[in-house]
């Protein structure tokens, strides 16, 4: 089946250690994204990417990186310098382009910093 | 991009039709309007979008006022599964940044 597949779904993590979240979609999109969600709260861009080898900062890229080697995998590494990593956090794909600006969504991705 | 407001919470009877606002008074002429919602911790889901024209697809309808300033997303027949938070969202064609608000919290009663 096409679709996006995050790993791990759940995660625990000490302070002060870098963890990386897993996100591959097969449905040959250009674009794609990492959002953050905390508790009750909307979603909130990190990171977008729209082709490879391209990624923009959303509104809170500080303490987060991202890499786009391969179109098909859009890698998200949560730093030590994060101050509050735990969160939920959603992988999303999209065709790009002028009038396509429908995101497919992964599972997401909860991390919890011990 | 154009900032949107949304209200925080809205109620609907289940079986009446569910109107969600959403107000975007600085959109430019080539920012589309799109629509998704979230049911509880799972990621969000696609709706519906326009420009300009009302539009309607099997899930809902969207109004956009003739100044584009504000829209009106339409559920028709509210079920108890449409209890989800609502985001309005604006997005300038060819640009794939998508930020999401707050959205709406529309609760569906029985």
């Amino acid at each position: 089946d096409g679709g996006i597949t995050q790993s791990p779904k759940y995660l625990f993590r000490k302070e002060g250690q870098n963890v990386t979240l897993s996100c591959e979609q097969n449905l040959n999109h250009d674009a794609m994204y990492w959002y953050r969600q905390d508790p009750g709260q909307g979603l909130r861009l990190i990171y977008y990417s729209q082709i490879v080898n391209d990624f923009q900062k959303g509104d809170i890229a500080e303490g987060y990186s991202v890499s786009r080697e391969k179109k098909e995998s859009f890698p998200l590494t949560v730093t030590s310098a994060q101050k509050n990593p735990t969160a939920f956090y959603l992988c999303a794909s999209s065709i790009g382009g002028p009038n396509t600006g429908e995101l497919f969504f992964g599972e997401g991705s909860r991390l919890t910093v011990l | 991009d154009a900032k949107t407001t949304q209200p925080p919470s809205m109620d609907c009877a289940e079986g009446r039709a569910a109107n969600l606002p959403c107000n975007h008074s600085t959109i430019s002429g080539n920012e589309y309007v799109y629509w998704y919602r979230q049911i509880h911790s799972q990621g969000p889901q696609y709706i519906i979008h326009g420009l300009k024209n009302n539009e309607t697809n099997e899930m809902a309808s969207l109004i956009i006022t003739e100044d584009r300033k504000s829209s009106t997303l339409i559920l028709p027949h509210a079920t108890l599964r449409d209890t989800a938070v609502y985001y309005c969202i604006v997005r300038v064609a060819y640009n794939n940044d998508m930020r999401f608000g707050a959205g709406t919290r529309l609760t569906v009663k029985p």
